[in-house]
């Protein structure tokens, strides 16, 4: 069965300083993995998805992912915050069980103190 | 092009009452995801649909149900609704199943 867990359900960072959201995943079969943030009041938007390409995959806004397979993990990561980046993060498992499944993380909230 | 529409945005209902979301994916994409999202259980699979077939139905009682049309406009429904019903639903659409989603702004779902 699939489940995906954030580790931390707040994290936060000075502006200009380097961001790592974490995220383990569990799943039977090949996973397709992606990144969405959420900022107040708006939708959910795509950062960046692993479908077993490259192990590092670069998204949007200068975020990336590596996928480690031995360690289950997804970690998402930036350089250097911005204050824009504040908004919660979801990580996300889907696979495809006879029909596509998706699982949602329990999600992360950056703060971004200038 | 347009992004994925949903119907109504805000909808105040009573308990027992029926409900009716409608959702319109981006042209061309065929396969249609549903979620519910409140505080305290964040974002929850609802279901899927591709090519007008149920493909996968998350861990929700009968009261919701759903349905794709051949344009691939999918609605989903609620019966007898209860207080904790209210929610986000959010809808997200694909080009094929497992591929990245894109999401609409949602329906804010109030049961009183």
């Amino acid at each position: 069965a699939q489940s995906v867990t954030q580790l931390d359900s707040h994290v936060s960072v000075s502006e200009g300083t380097p961001v790592l959201l974490r995220c383990n995943y569990s799943s039977s079969y090949s996973p397709s993995l992606f990144w969405y943030v959420q900022h107040p009041n708006k939708g959910l938007q795509l950062l960046l998805k692993y479908t077993s390409a490259a192990t590092l995959v670069k998204g949007i806004n200068g975020f990336e992912a590596e996928f480690k397979k031995s360690e289950t993990s997804f970690h998402l990561t930036k350089p250097s915050a911005h204050m824009s980046d504040a908004a919660e993060y979801f990580c996300v498992v889907s696979e495809d069980t006879g029909g596509f499944k998706t699982i949602f993380g329990a999600g992360t909230r950056l703060f971004v103190k200038a | 092009k347009a992004g994925v529409t949903q119907t109504p945005r805000y909808l105040i209902k009573t308990r027992g009452q029926q409900v009716t979301l409608s959702c319109s994916p981006i042209s061309g994409h065929r396969s249609v995801s549903w979620y519910q999202q409140t505080p305290g259980q964040g974002l929850q699979f609802l279901f899927e649909y591709f090519s007008e077939t149920q493909r996968n139905k998350g861990n929700f009682p009968g009261r919701f149900s759903g349905r794709q049309f051949s344009n691939s406009r999918s609605e989903m429904n609620v019966s007898t609704l209860e207080l904790g019903d209210s929610a986000l639903y959010l809808c997200a659409s694909s080009t094929v199943p497992g591929y990245e989603q894109y999401f609409g702004p949602g329906t804010r779902l109030t049961v009183t």
